[in-house]
């Protein structure tokens, strides 16, 4: 069975500082990975997808950005935060771009 | 222009009623269309999900009906319990698009009172 994990669970940062999410599947080959971002109580915007290492590309702007440097890694990071970063970071996977895509658990990021 | 929209915003059954969540769309290129449920604190997970060659898809007690002339599709949850309550969202994607993007509605919210 194929199963996501993310790190960090939580995360509080100051504004101006450096982030780097990850997020690592195991139990499937190649998968497709994809980075959302929710803000509280909104709903969910595609930030990256990959659909194979070393290339990753970008669906909407956030002065954010990815890499894949793994078959089952995907990391979401940026040089400065910004207030407006806050929420919860989803990654996702799927067998292929036109399949199910299944979620991680998430990283709730704070930015003060 | 690619938006899925989706109603109402906030939705309250008792128990053992059917809920009936509602979702629009204007891309006649959208191909596929899953609901997600998220519980608070929680990722979404994926319900149920429709592709266009029928307009039923049915699991247990959730049921997608589609309506393509219409561009519109609802989620109905039969006999609904209290652990049903959650917020749902409905996304639709384009196959030959090449990216895997989900567009995503703004969620319902559905209370179920015992």
């Amino acid at each position: 069975a194929q199963t996501i994990h993310q790190w960090p669970v939580a995360e509080i940062k100051a504004v101006g500082s450096p982030l780097s999410l990850g997020c690592t599947i195991k139990g499937k080959s190649s998968p497709n990975l994809y980075w959302y971002w929710q803000a509280t109580g909104g709903t969910l915007q595609q930030l990256f997808y990959s659909i194979t290492v070393g290339q990753v590309e970008s669906v909407v702007q956030l002065n954010l950005s990815a890499s894949r440097p793994k078959d089952d890694q995907f990391i979401l990071s940026t040089e400065k935060l910004l207030l407006s970063h806050s929420g919860f970071y989803l990654c996702a996977w799927s067998l292929n771009i036109y399949a199910e895509q299944f979620f991680g658990p998430g990283t709730r990021l704070t930015v003060l | 222009q690619q938006q899925v929209r989706q109603s109402p915003q906030s939705l309250t059954v008792w128990e053992g009623e059917t809920a009936i969540l509602n979702c629009s769309y204007e891309d006649s290129t959208f191909d596929y269309f899953p609901w997600y449920h998220q519980f608070p604190g929680e990722s979404p997970a994926l319900l149920i999900a429709i592709r266009p060659v029928s307009n039923k898809k049915e699991d247990g007690r959730f049921t997608i009906f589609f309506n393509k002339r219409e561009k519109k599709f609802s989620l109905h949850i039969a006999d609904s319990q209290p652990g049903d309550s959650a917020t749902y969202f409905c996304a639709a994607s384009v196959a030959g698009a090449n990216t895997g993007k989900l567009t995503f509605g703004h969620g319902t919210i559905l209370r179920v009172h015992p």
